[in-house]
């Protein structure tokens, strides 16, 4: 079955300092990936998706992501974070197994910004 | 567009009472699914719609649970009866076709007395 571990449960920056929440997964085949942002009080919000292709991927907010096949990496970048990206980040991971489409998000990483 | 529209917000209940969680997914998605959000086990995929016919509902705690979708513009969630240990937030999402991302809800925090 498919997994995904975010190794780093809670991560602190300072504003304007770059940042990349890690993001491993486990899948026999080739996935399709996703990153999600959750405020508090709030449902998930798609950052950006990888399902083929070029391997960085631009999400909004400034975000970008890179599938590593070989490191079964899907791994969140940001050059310069501001105060309101203070949030709760998920990767999360797509299958089709037996005709079910299958997606399990990993524990998540909350990111705390410091002023 | 409203996004996925979910009701109600909150919800404190007894243990014991029934609980109907509701949602109205995005006009046009065929693909509805259903999210439990806890502190313990993170985001857990209960169940699943594809054009208002469960596909998966291999996630539902038990059969105290129940998921139904009735049309394609909405969807219920009902726990009976309810668990002090079924406290959690409850997510909807839909998508457009299969593996088109996930549009969430805002939720439903649910709290079992």
């Amino acid at each position: 079955a498919q997994s995904v571990t975010q190794p780093d449960i809670h991560i602190t920056v300072s504003e304007g300092a770059s940042l990349e929440l890690r993001c491993n997964y486990s899948y026999g085949a080739t996935p399709y990936l996703f990153w999600y942002v959750q405020s508090p009080g709030q449902g998930l919000q798609l950052l950006l998706k990888y399902f083929s292709g070029d391997t960085l991927v631009q999400g909004i907010k400034g975000f970008e992501a890179e599938f590593k096949r070989s490191q079964s990496s899907f791994n969140l970048r940001k050059p310069s974070v501001h105060w309101s990206d203070a949030a709760e980040y998920f990767c999360a991971v797509g299958a089709t197994i037996q005709g079910a489409q299958k997606l399990v998000f990993g524990q998540g990483t909350r990111l705390t910004i410091n002023p | 567009d409203a996004g996925v529209i979910q009701s109600p917000r909150h919800e404190v209940t007894e243990m014991g009472q029934e609980v109907t969680l509701r949602c109205k997914p995005i006009s046009g998605h065929d693909y509805l699914f259903w999210y439990r959000q806890t502190m313990m086990r993170g985001l857990e995929l209960l169940i699943y719609f594809n054009n208002n016919v469960p596909i998966d509902d291999s996630g539902m705690p038990e059969d105290r649970f129940s998921a139904k979708m009735p049309n394609a513009s909405f969807s219920t969630l009902k726990i009976q009866p309810s668990e002090p240990r079924d406290s959690a937030v409850y997510f909807c999402a839909s998508s457009l076709y299969f593996r088109t991302p996930l549009h969430f809800g805002n939720g439903t925090r649910l709290t079992v007395t």
